[in-house]
């Protein structure tokens, strides 16, 4: 059973346009929620975390929303470079429950020049 | 800081063989994490340590799969034997307390291949 879902394997966006990743999750007890970014051979990089007593974070380009009544939050990065190309991992945890970050599936953003 | 460091970077064995991971977490963290990456199951966690203790290996997915973390600055992930299921991008993370954060820090990867 996915606790953590990303229903989009991949998006495509127009450079200087909006991207829009989206999550959904099934465990109402997640109380943090991360988002990370992953490219080729390389590790996932920490992006932007957001937790369960706020509804957005923002950091430069890049602002989470979390809609705790959906269980659904959501990466929105204004404005889309090419350089942003990449697999996103969106992630969440039960803080009182352990360390233990359980991730979606990942979204490919392709951002085309 | 160097970040997380994980060796080697690729390791291409013969099923049968034995295979150890390395990682270094980042100097102060006191969390270190084990996650296996395929195209099948996504990113799973394996197994963490917390200073040095092994607090949930639940999933380690056999016997064959054993993680150690003898002091603060090193662990390793044994596998033996290897088998070709094995094959996966292996990553280690690590972390610190923290009442602000609960963000991990990722290292690159080992890429294992069982033949």
């Amino acid at each position: 059973d996915q606790q953590v879902k990303q229903n989009s394997p991949s998006l495509s966006v127009q450079e200087g346009r909006i991207s829009i990743l989206n999550c959904d999750y099934t465990n109402s007890m997640f109380d943090y929620f991360l988002w990370y970014k992953k490219y080729p051979a390389e590790g996932p990089t920490f992006l932007i975390s957001i937790s369960s007593i706020k509804d957005k974070n923002e950091d430069g380009r890049f602002t989470v929303f979390l809609n705790k009544s959906a269980k659904h939050l959501s990466l929105h990065i204004v404005p889309s470079q090419p350089g942003d190309s990449a697999v996103y991992f969106c992630a969440a945890l039960y803080r009182n429950a352990g360390n233990m970050l359980t991730f979606g599936g990942g979204t490919r953003l392709m951002v085309k020049p | 800081d160097a970040g997380v460091i994980q060796s080697p970077r690729h390791e291409v064995t013969e099923m049968g063989q034995e295979v150890t991971l390395r990682c270094k977490p980042i100097s102060g963290h006191d969390y270190l994490f084990w996650y296996r990456q395929t195209m099948m199951r996504g990113l799973e966690l394996l197994i963490y340590f917390n200073n040095n203790v092994p607090i949930d290996d639940s999933g380690m997915p056999e016997d064959r799969f054993s993680a150690k973390m003898p002091n603060a600055s090193f662990s390793t992930l044994k596998i033996q034997p290897s088998e070709p299921r094995d094959s996966a991008v292996y990553f280690c993370a690590s972390r610190i307390t923290s009442v602000y954060t609960d963000t991990q820090y990722f290292g690159p990867g080992t890429r294992l291949t069982v033949l």
